[in-house]
């Protein structure tokens, strides 16, 4: 079975911060794509990212930086100095051979100024 | 850039209607997906759609169908709206097909109520 767990449902920190939002993954695929979106109050689903299973070199974006380690299952986030404009809910979620995205249950994330 | 529309933002209904939910794309993708979304449980697929007038049922198909006539438009049906249906619905297309590993663009969403 196919499953993504972001153990964290919230997050609350306080702008310049630095906050990792954690993603664990099982799949049974040895072919496999990872993403993360972003879903501010206005309710839209933004992608962010997506990660092949065979490229594990971490990326980093602005202030946005992801660690995909094959070797624990796990695709972490982290937004370097924060600032309110990152108050969102951030899913994670997995694509492998059932043509599917399994979603995460969403971590919301708050910014405090 | 990708736009997915969804016709309401906000949708009020009562027990017992049928009620159509609809998304259009305008980039040509081959894939669209509907899904709702409640706390704690993140997103979970309805229904999927490959190309046109093809459907396929994701994880919790049941009190709902689809329609696919054209390319750009996926219709979520709720042959008979019950209150546990009150959700937020989401709608997605994507490129390129059954093997596709394209990212997801999602629209807005429609917050749905049954009375």
């Amino acid at each position: 079975a196919q499953k993504v767990t972001q153990a964290q449902t919230e997050i609350s920190v306080v702008e310049k911060e630095d906050v990792t939002l954690d993603c664990v993954y099982e799949t049974r695929d040895t072919t496999y794509y990872l993403f993360w979106y972003k879903q501010p109050p206005s309710g839209e689903l933004v992608f962010l990212i997506r990660r092949n299973s065979f490229d594990e070199q971490n990326e980093i974006s602005g202030r946005y930086s992801w660690n995909f380690q094959k070797s624990t299952s796990s695709f972490n986030f982290t937004i370097t100095a924060s600032q309110v404009v990152d108050s969102a809910v951030y899913f994670c979620a997995l694509r492998g051979n059932t043509g599917k995205l399994i979603f995460g249950q969403g971590t919301t994330l708050q910014v405090k100024p | 850039d990708v736009k997915v529309t969804q016709s309401s933002r906000y949708l009020v209904k009562r027990t017992g209607e049928k009620v159509f939910l609809e998304c259009v794309q305008d980039m040509d993708h081959e894939n669209m997906f509907w899904y709702r979304q409640d706390p704690g449980l993140g997103l979970r697929l309805i229904y999927f759609s490959y190309d046109v007038k093809m459907k396929e049922k994701g994880d919790i198909p049941e009190g709902y169908s689809v329609s696919r006539e054209k390319k750009e438009r996926f219709s979520l049906i709720l042959e008979s709206a019950s209150t546990n249906q009150t959700s937020m619905y989401l709608c997605a297309s994507s490129l390129g097909g059954p093997g596709s590993y394209q990212p997801q663009h999602f629209g807005d969403g429609t917050r749905l109520s049954i009375l």
